[in-house]
């Protein structure tokens, strides 16, 4: 059975640092693509970064160019997202999803609420 | 970047209706287009990707249709189940994807 489990949300101040990782299991982590999407609290789903299997591409909606960062250890079958100079918009739901090809965003996990707030 | 705009908002339906929600592309993305529904708390759920193949294990009273920047979800009959946020999502490149704005599909 495919797990995807995200963890590292909480609560932290304007311009602080998070790191969220995603645990997968159940399936070959290191052949897939993968994804971090976001969701702010009463609001629609926006993609917010890629990583290719071997991490050598990245990308991000322009929105956290520059400020947030993909990675992964497909050793340990994890993917990591570092979010620097939060601001109050970061606020979100943060979900971690496989890419399959031609179908997209195939299995998600159930999320990690970072807040952002003084 | 590629927007896609996701129309209605909301929509007021009642059981046994037939109902679509449209999707429109700001450049073409072939058929490189999916629909997934989300429940209140819940991570959202794929229905139908490229356009119009059904995910295994999804009612047939769901369907997609289109290609090129418009595109239509259809649910034949609605179902107590059905009454959820529905989004569509663009995924012509790895570079960059995005989702339409939602519909909020409502019991009327």
């Amino acid at each position: 059975e495919v797990q995807l489990v995200e963890s590292g949300g909480g609560l932290v101040q304007p311009g602080g640092s998070l790191r969220l990782s995603c645990a997968a299991s159940g399936f070959t982590f290191s052949s897939h693509w993968m994804s971090w999407v976001r969701q702010a609290p009463g609001k629609g789903l926006e993609w917010v970064a890629n990583i290719n299997q071997v991490g050598s591409e990245t990308y991000y909606v322009d929105s956290v160019k520059g400020r947030f960062s993909i990675s992964r250890d497909n050793a340990k079958g994890s993917l990591y997202l570092q979010l620097n100079s939060l601001r109050g918009e970061d606020t979100a739901i943060y979900y971690c999803a496989t890419i399959v090809p031609v179908k997209c965003f195939e299995y998600w996990g159930l999320g990690t609420l970072v807040t952002v707030s003084s | 970047d590629i927007q896609m705009t996701q129309s209605p908002s909301t929509l007021s339906a009642s059981v046994g209706d037939r109902v679509t929600i449209t999707c429109r592309a700001s450049q073409s993305i072939s058929s490189w287009l999916a629909w997934y529904q989300q429940k209140p708390g819940k991570a959202p759920k794929v229905l139908i990707y490229e356009a119009s193949t059904l995910e295994s294990g999804v009612p047939l009273r769901f369907s997609g249709s289109g290609s090129g920047t418009e595109f239509t979800l259809t649910i034949s009959s609605l179902q107590p189940d059905d009454f959820a946020t529905y989004y569509c999502q663009q995924y012509n490149s790895y570079s960059g994807y995005t989702f339409g704005q939602g519909t909020k599909l409502e019991i009327k």
